[in-house]
């Protein structure tokens, strides 16, 4: 199954300040997705992903808060933009390399904003 | 949308079967029944899944019901390593589609 790399694996951030995080992808892979975790809760959905085109956000999310960019098929970045404490938890990238595995996940960007 | 119902904690003695349980009641025909865990924040990892039959690999077996409203995952002999919040999620197979995720069933295997 594919392999993701994210980075950072932690940050702490100023608040108003904004964070680009990365995802690489070790094979060319359709859809990547974003998610977010805060703290003691399950996974949220905030966007797909699309080479070549905006991406597709999920409610409550808006691209001017979480631009996403999606230059090729093995990467992707979120930004969290004008960042408040309410913005800490743990952002995850997702790809479905198209395999009998399901999705494959990152590590985890863990963002606290202080 | 999350589709599931899992019961939010079970306990299990390690060495023991661990059998989650997950309702999916409004299950479409083309949707597959996929399992994750989550250990201690890492990212999930894939377990199994299933459309209709039973499934094993090596991490588990899947237990679907005939009318496909509920499933089971069965760890054989759970480890302390088993700890972690496990995710049942029903969707289209093998494609690209969204991928939601419910609360899940927090494990924790006791020695």
């Amino acid at each position: 199954s594919a392999v993701i790399s994210q980075k950072p694996s932690r940050d702490i951030c100023q608040r108003g300040t904004s964070l680009t995080i990365q995802c690489q992808v070790d094979s060319q892979v359709t859809m990547m997705f974003w998610y977010r975790q805060q703290p003691g809760q399950s996974l949220t959905l905030i966007a797909t992903a699309n080479q070549g085109s905006e991406a597709t956000y999920e409610s409550g999310f808006v691209i001017d808060k979480f631009p996403i960019s999606r230059p090729n098929l093995t990467f992707s970045t979120l930004t969290v933009s004008n960042m408040s404490p309410e913005d800490s938890s743990i952002y995850l990238c997702s790809a479905f390399p198209g395999d009998t595995y399901g999705y494959t996940f990152g590590s985890g960007t863990r963002l606290t904003v202080v | 949308d999350a589709k599931t119902t899992q019961p939010p904690s079970m306990d299990c003695a390690e060495g023991r079967a661990a059998n989650l349980p997950c309702n999916h009641s409004t299950i479409s025909g083309n949707e597959y029944v996929y399992w994750y865990r989550q250990i201690h924040s890492q990212g999930p990892q894939y377990i199994i899944h299933g459309l209709k039959n039973n499934e094993t690999n090596e991490m588990a077996s899947l237990i679907i019901t005939e009318d496909r409203k509920s499933s089971t995952l069965i760890l054989p002999h759970a480890t302390l390593r088993d700890t972690a919040v496990y995710y049942c999620i029903v969707r289209p197979g093998n494609t690209g589609n969204q991928f939601y995720f419910g609360t899940g069933t927090s494990l924790t295997v006791i020695p």
